[in-house]
């Protein structure tokens, strides 16, 4: 059985750019979450979803947007990328985002550089 | 959505040492998830925390949820260089916070 996959591992764009990150939850899990964490902190919350509604939005702008499909994968779409936009760009995957006891399984990421 | 604050940032220690990362919220939490993240690597769930007062342990790894559901605690007994890595703290209501994670370095 598959974990979260999610793609491309690696993304160099330039500012002003758009980016579209892909992510495949475990067979299963309805609920997928985004995050973003830069070197040396921890993971921020941006987005969960779960059956394909927008459950949470964390503190960033408007330049990102996210949606999931009716099988459950999930896009996180940037905007006019910033340098400051990059990061290790993790996707969690939940059974149904409330986690009852299990945890989130995360992705390996997608390390975007913003040049 | 919950704030966690994590100290200490770093911890270095010597190999067979102890080791304790704490996480505190200004308010009461539902409950406690932690993960670690091994150098590279992507954040794994090691355990969650709902009760108060609870307290669960994980071979050399011990959690402790406090009685006020603000705080919690990892301690690790007498560390290995596999436990090097950033060990985070999680706050769940309908969605996960994360703390900035305190980062073990271990001397063998």
């Amino acid at each position: 059985d598959a974990g979260v996959t999610q793609s491309p591992t690696h993304l160099i764009k330039t500012r002003g750019q758009h980016v579209t990150l892909r992510c495949s939850p475990i067979s299963g899990h309805k609920s997928v979450s985004w995050y973003q964490q830069v070197l040396g902190q921890g993971p921020q919350f941006i987005f969960q979803y779960y059956e394909k509604e927008e459950r949470g939005r964390g503190n960033f702008p408007d330049r990102f947007s996210a949606r999931q499909f009716p099988n459950y994968s999930s896009e996180l779409n940037v905007n006019a990328l910033l340098l400051g936009d990059s990061a290790l760009y993790l996707c969690a995957s939940s059974l149904s985002g409330t986690t009852r006891g299990r945890g989130y399984t995360f992705g390996s990421g997608t390390r975007l550089t913003v040049v | 959505g919950q704030q966690v604050m994590q100290i200490p940032q770093y911890q270095h220690v010597q190999e067979g040492e102890d080791f304790t990362t704490y996480c505190n919220s200004s308010t009461t939490l539902s409950n406690i998830q932690w993960y670690k993240q091994r150098p590279g690597g992507h954040p794994v769930f090691l355990i969650q925390l709902v009760k108060s007062g609870e307290v669960k342990k994980q071979k050399r790894l011990t959690f402790q949820f406090g009685e006020a559901k603000k705080n919690s605690s990892l301690h690790i007994t007498a560390t290995q260089t596999t436990d090097v890595g950033t060990y985070f703290c999680a706050a769940n209501n309908n969605d996960m916070r994360f703390g900035a994670g305190t980062r073990l370095t271990v001397k063998p």
